[in-house]
């Protein structure tokens, strides 16, 4: 069944420095995407990153990057120089090709420390 | 720009009323999602539709059910509102996976549902 698991309710990072965000997934589809948003305390979801289950390379957007592990079935969310404005909540979603559902995981509080 | 509207950002109902929160859509999307958010629990799926009268349940579709009944338009009925499904409720549109150039959901502003 298709599950997605985030195990850190919390983390703390000092500015300017890296964060990893963790996420691992299940699925027994070979296709599928994995997504990762961001939500600030003004609740508006904004789409950070997106990576295909067929994708070669790691995503990367500005700050953000995606190390994708497939056997591992993991997709953490890594950001660099890390700013006062990416204290956020952050969510990691996957959908599968075959069902088309969304689903996401529980989320984790991301406070930057100045 | 992409937009989904939910009709409410603030609701306040009494409970055993029949509630019906809206959500519309520009991108002809074909995919539309309800969830439920609620502090530790993240995003919970309650409904997914893949097309016009094409539904299916999501995690939690107790107490609730859907109509999409046009391809912008999906709509999340409350058939006896409960003390229990006070919480903020987000919609989304996607297309299919593998289809458009955009692959990610785009979400409305959120509902804030308080039933007394």
């Amino acid at each position: 069944a298709q599950k997605i698991t985030q195990t850190q309710p919390g983390m703390f990072v000092q500015e300017k420095e890296a964060v990893t965000l963790d996420c691992t997934y299940d699925t027994s589809d070979p296709s599928y995407g994995l997504f990762w948003y961001k939500q600030p305390s003004s609740g508006e979801m904004i789409f950070l990153i997106y990576q295909g289950s067929y994708d070669q390379q790691n995503a990367t957007e500005g700050r953000y990057s995606l190390n994708f592990q497939k056997a591992r079935k993991s997709a953490n969310l890594v950001i660099s120089a890390s700013q006062l404005g990416d204290s956020a909540m952050y969510f990691c979603a996957m959908r599968e090709a075959s069902g088309g559902k969304l689903i996401f995981g529980q989320g984790t509080e991301l406070s930057v420390k100045p | 720009d992409v937009k989904v509207t939910q009709s409410s950002r603030y609701l306040v109902k009494r409970t055993g009323e029949k509630v019906f929160l809206e959500c519309v859509q520009d991108m002809d999307h074909e995919n539309m999602f309800w969830y439920r958010q609620d502090p530790g629990l993240g995003l919970r799926l309650i409904y997914f539709s893949y097309d016009v009268k094409m539904k299916e349940k999501g995690d939690i579709p107790e107490g609730y059910s859907v109509s999409r009944e046009k391809k912008e338009r999906f709509s999340l009925i409350l058939e006896s509102a409960s003390t229990n499904q006070t919480s903020m409720y987000l919609c989304a549109s996607s297309y299919k996976l593998g289809q458009g150039d955009d692959t990610e959901a785009f979400f409305g502003q959120g509902t804030r549902l308080t039933v007394v």
